[in-house]
C-alpha cells in the first residue's frame, strides 16, 4: 500500500530533550515536507526536500533540523524542545516536476507532540 | 500579506444546498492550485486539484481558478453532512533554487446541516 509512515504517532516529552520524528514513504517521491498545524493557524511548512540531500527551509523552521540521506526518508529533529513546540506535525511526500499528479501531497497520519 | 487567505468560517449549509469556499493567493507565478479536506484527527486528502484557467468539475465538487484575480474557489453541490470537515486551500510557490514549496491557506470549516 502506497503510504507516508511517521513515528511516533504521540509523544510527551520534557524541555530540552532531543527528539526525532521519522517519515518515510514507500513511493519513490522526490518531494518530501514538514509540516505543523496548530489551532488558528492551519498548516505552516517547516522544511521541505525536493531530493536526496537537497533541503530548504519553509515558514517556521526554528528549532527544527532535517536531512534527507535516502530518497525515502526524511527525519524531523527538534535538538532542544521548547514548550511552543507543542503541536500537530504532518509529513507529506509528492512526486515532483511535470508528470500527471506532480506535487499532489501525500500526508502521514500525523504525529502529535507535547512538550512540557 | 499571506500568501493564501481563506475565510475560516465556520460556513454552515442546510444539506442539499451549495457550499462555496474561496480562497486568494498573493504570488502571481503560482501554476498549481490545490484543495484538500481534513476530518478532524486525521490528515488533509486531496479533494481536487486545478491548474488551468476557469472550471474543474469532479463530481459533486467544482474547482474555479482565475488567475488575473489571484483567486480560487471550491464549490460543493448537494452537500452532505459527511461533507462536514476542514477544507484547505494550497498552492505551490516557485524557489529561487527552482524547486517549489507548498503553502497552505489556514483552512474553512464547513457544516452541513442535517
Amino acid at each position: 500500500e502506497a503510504q507516508v509512515t511517521q513515528n511516533p504517532r504521540y509523544l510527551i516529552t520534557v524541555t530540552g530533550k532531543k527528539l526525532t520524528v521519522t517519515c518515510s514513504q514507500n513511493m519513490n517521491h522526490e518531494y518530501m515536507s514538514w509540516y505543523r498545524q496548530d489551532p488558528g493557524l492551519g498548516l505552516r511548512q517547516i522544511y521541505y526536500s525536493m531530493n536526496v540531500e537537497v533541503t530548504d527551509k519553509g515558514d517556521v523552521p526554528e528549532g527544527y533540523k532535517v536531512s534527507r540521506k535516502e530518497k525515502r526518508n526524511f527525519p524531523l529533529i527538534l535538538e532542544s524542545p521548547s514548550p511552543n513546540q507543542t503541536s500537530l506535525y504532518f509529513c507529506a511526500s509528492s512526486f515532483a516536476g511535470r508528470r500527471s499528479g506532480a506535487n499532489v501531497l501525500t500526508f502521514g497520519a500525523g504525529s502529535r507532540l507535547t512538550v512540557l | 500579506q499571506k500568501e493564501v487567505e481563506q475565510n475560516s468560517g465556520p460556513l454552515s449549509v442546510p444539506e442539499g444546498a451549495i457550499a462555496s469556499l474561496n480562497c486568494t493567493y498573493s504570488d502571481r507565478v503560482s501554476q498549481s492550485f490545490f484543495w484538500y479536506r481534513q476530518y478532524s484527527g486525521k490528515s488533509p486528502e486531496l479533494i481536487m486539484s486545478i491548474y488551468s484557467n476557469g472550471d474543474k468539475e469532479d463530481g459533486r465538487f467544482t474547482a474555479q481558478l482565475n488567475k488575473a484575480s489571484q483567486y480560487v474557489s471550491l464549490l460543493i453541490r448537494d452537500s452532505q453532512p459527511s461533507d462536514s470537515a476542514t477544507y484547505l486551500c494550497a498552492v505551490n510557490i516557485g524557489t529561487d533554487t527552482g524547486g517549489f514549496k507548498t503553502i497552505f491557506g489556514a483552512g474553512t470549516r464547513l457544516f452541513v446541516k442535517a
